[in-house]
């Protein structure tokens, strides 16, 4: 069975530290590339960042760039997001995706999508 | 603030056809995805691509685009499809990702 799982979230003070962890399992982890999506209470889906297979190519979103770290350790079948000056406004429900992209040879579309999320693990950062 | 922009809420009747759509520029040159969520679960892919859906999604789920808008259409929607949806692509500032602001779906 094709599965994420999230491990990691906690209470946190602000100005804090954690780190997140994801273990996949039933599918080539080597292959795909991984994300990391929060929803706040009450609020939407917000990406926050992204990791391609092998690791050459990380991308942030705006709101934690400089604060948080995306990697992953494909030997273990596992994504991590270190976390550090954690902010009130970082509380939130934290989801692991799969990643897949494509390429429409006959609209020259490009398309991404997240197949597979895990339960999520929820963060708080509250003094 | 998203660069998708969605409707907040849209509403339909058990049995009728409802549209549910996502503006932003990067759709001119990108596909969206499609994601449910209902409460208290994770997001589920729905749609991705031109028009492709996952195994196990329904057909009466379908996508489309056109100029900057990409539109997620449920044909015969049922009391199950009530949900949030978010779209997802990329968005005009470089970022790789980013998802609309999601629309409640309400069946009636």
């Amino acid at each position: 069975e094709v599965q994420l799982v999230e491990s990691g979230g906690g209470l946190v003070k602000p100005g804090g530290s954690l780190r997140l962890s994801c273990a996949a399992s039933g599918f080539t982890f080597s292959a795909y590339s991984m994300n990391w999506v929060r929803q706040a209470p009450g609020k939407g889906l917000e990406w926050v960042s992204s990791i391609s297979s092998s690791s050459s190519y990380i991308y942030y979103a705006d709101s934690v760039k400089g604060r948080f770290t995306i990697s992953r350790d494909n030997a273990k079948n596992s994504l991590y997001l270190q976390m550090h000056s954690l902010r009130a406004e970082d509380t939130a429900v934290y989801y692991c995706a799969r990643g897949d992209e494509n390429y429409d040879l006959l609209t020259a579309f490009y398309y991404y999508y997240m197949d597979v999320w895990g339960k999520g693990t929820t963060v708080t950062v509250s003094s | 603030s998203s660069e998708l922009t969605q409707d907040p809420a849209v509403s339909v009747a058990l049995g009728q056809t409802v549209r549910i759509t996502c503006q932003g520029d990067s759709l001119r040159r990108y596909y969206a995805s499609w994601y449910q969520q209902k409460p208290g679960q994770a997001p589920l892919l729905v749609i991705y691509g031109k028009n492709n859906r996952p195994s196990g999604i329904p057909d009466r789920f379908s996508g489309s685009s056109s100029g900057n808008t990409a539109s997620l259409t449920i044909t015969g929607a049922q009391a199950e499809d009530e949900a949030d949806y978010y779209c997802n692509s990329r968005d005009s500032s470089g970022n790789p990702r980013v998802f609309g602001g999601g629309t409640k779906l309400t069946v009636l």
